[in-house]
């Protein structure tokens, strides 16, 4: 079946580095995308990952491992507005549909 | 700005009632989207357009339908509607199936 986990959520101090987790088991895989959603507005897309390796963007990474069927997306230097939900979605592409994780809520504090 | 518009942003109804949310996706995007949010859950995929033709279903419920029109822009009908409807409705747009979604900004149903 497909399933995609992420933590619900996590805390981090203003200033610091924060890991966010995904793992996925799908049919296929044509690529994983990771998205910023702030509480009640749009997702807004954040970084495309589809060979293993790490793709870096400014204060954001974003790392895939095919073979474990595993990501991770980096926040560096973490700013108060980096407070959000960060989606992660795999294109399954049996269909192309993407399939998203239910999302991590990131809470930064001062 | 994503350049896909959503209409209309807001909307209250009651139950029992049938509404339409519409969606125009940026211009030349060719595959529209529709996800479901409720309050504090993940985006749930409702259905896939390609192109004027229905790609993929997700859990779409009966009582709601959706289509693409040949200008590729798309509405999302609900009918029969509950108190549990009420959520934020996204609409994406990308250039093909399994490309980078750009979302509108939303409508938020409210059923009261």
């Amino acid at each position: 079946g497909q399933n995609i986990d992420q933590p619900t959520e996590m805390t981090a101090t203003e200033g610091a580095i924060v890991q966010i987790n995904c793992t996925y088991q799908t049919s296929g895989f044509n690529g994983l995308f990771w998205y910023q959603q702030h509480a009640g507005e749009a997702p807004t897309f954040l970084s495309y990952n589809v060979l293993d390796g790490l793709e870096e963007k400014g204060r954001f990474s974003s790392f895939l491992s095919r073979s474990k069927g595993y990501s991770y997306l980096l926040l560096k230097e973490l700013q108060m507005k980096d407070s959000a939900s960060y989606l992660c979605a795999v294109n399954e592409d049996s269909n192309y549909q993407l399939i998203w994780g239910a999302g991590t809520k990131l809470i930064i504090k001062p | 700005d994503s350049g896909v518009t959503q209409t209309p942003k807001h909307l209250i109804t009651a139950t029992g009632q049938r509404v339409t949310l519409r969606c125009s996706p940026r211009s030349g995007d060719l595959s529209v989207y529709w996800y479901q949010q409720s309050l504090d859950q993940g985006l749930q995929f409702l259905i896939q357009y390609y192109n004027g033709e229905e790609r993929a279903k997700g859990n779409i419920l009966e009582r709601f339908s959706a289509q693409q029109f040949p200008d590729l822009h798309s509405e999302l009908n609900l009918s029969s509607l509950e108190l549990g409807d009420s959520a934020l409705y996204f609409c994406a747009s990308g250039p093909r199936p399994g490309d980078e979604a750009f979302f509108g900004q939303g409508t938020r149903l409210t059923v009261v």
